[in-house]
């Protein structure tokens, strides 16, 4: 595997479900995020780990929690979601943390609908 | 509050040329990207501009003029699989990336 993956590609759940999303980087990279991608909405930042700490929580309500067991992996677990939480969600990592002209690569994301 | 616009949707004919502009207000500025987005794929970077001027990447060209808070990305010799969204993203003064909504560009034949 190569950059950014991500399972599964495609969750339906229920209001009252448990899942998790999986992010993996083969880059080598020491950030990671999480983003909401909403149809002709920009990309809303999530959450933010350098070297495996949490730097940023951008007011995400509680029913998205991130865990980033080591600096290749990251995960959103989702509980007791809502309808409007249906979105692309989209994990990206990047060399550092916002330094110059660092760029962050994206993974496909997964496509979340929520009935 | 910090705001990036750019058109929601733009519509060109292939072999043209066409210029998607994005405008920024933000907290501070240290560059400007542009990423491309196909439907239904990961975004993926285009270019990076932190001083003023044009860089040209092949058939990509990116503009920044950080005193009117305005770049744009010129596209040329425009090709069906060029037909995508076009992100621009401003890095601020806390070196987090803010988002445009995104340009969908539609190339007809």
């Amino acid at each position: 595997e190569t950059g950014v993956t991500q399972t599964p590609r495609h969750l339906v759940m229920g209001m009252t479900n448990k899942k998790s999303l999986k992010c993996e980087q083969h880059l080598g990279h020491n950030a990671m995020y999480w983003y909401k991608q909403s149809a002709k909405k920009p990309l809303e930042l999530m959450f933010v780990y350098s070297l495996e700490e949490r730097v940023e929580n951008n007011s995400v309500p509680s029913r998205f929690s991130p865990e980033c067991p080591n600096s290749s992996h990251l995960f959103l677990h989702l509980h007791t979601l809502q309808p409007e939480d249906s979105a692309l969600y989209l994990c990206a990592s990047s060399q550092s943390l916002g330094s110059g002209s660092d760029e962050q690569f994206f993974g496909p994301g997964t496509r979340l609908t929520v009935l | 509050g910090q705001n990036i616009d750019q058109p929601t949707e733009m519509t060109a004919t292939e072999g043209a040329i066409v210029q998607i502009n994005c405008t920024y207000q933000t907290s501070g500025f240290n560059g400007l990207f542009w990423y491309q987005q196909h439907a239904g794929e990961a975004p993926t970077f285009l270019s990076y501009n932190v001083l003023d001027g044009l860089e040209e990447k092949g058939r990509f060209s990116s503009f920044l003029s950080r005193s009117k808070g305005y770049s744009y990305l010129l596209l040329k010799e425009l090709q069906m699989k060029d037909s995508a969204s076009y992100l621009c993203a401003v890095r601020d003064s806390n070196y987090q990336l803010i988002w445009g909504a995104g340009t969908k560009l539609i190339i007809k034949p």
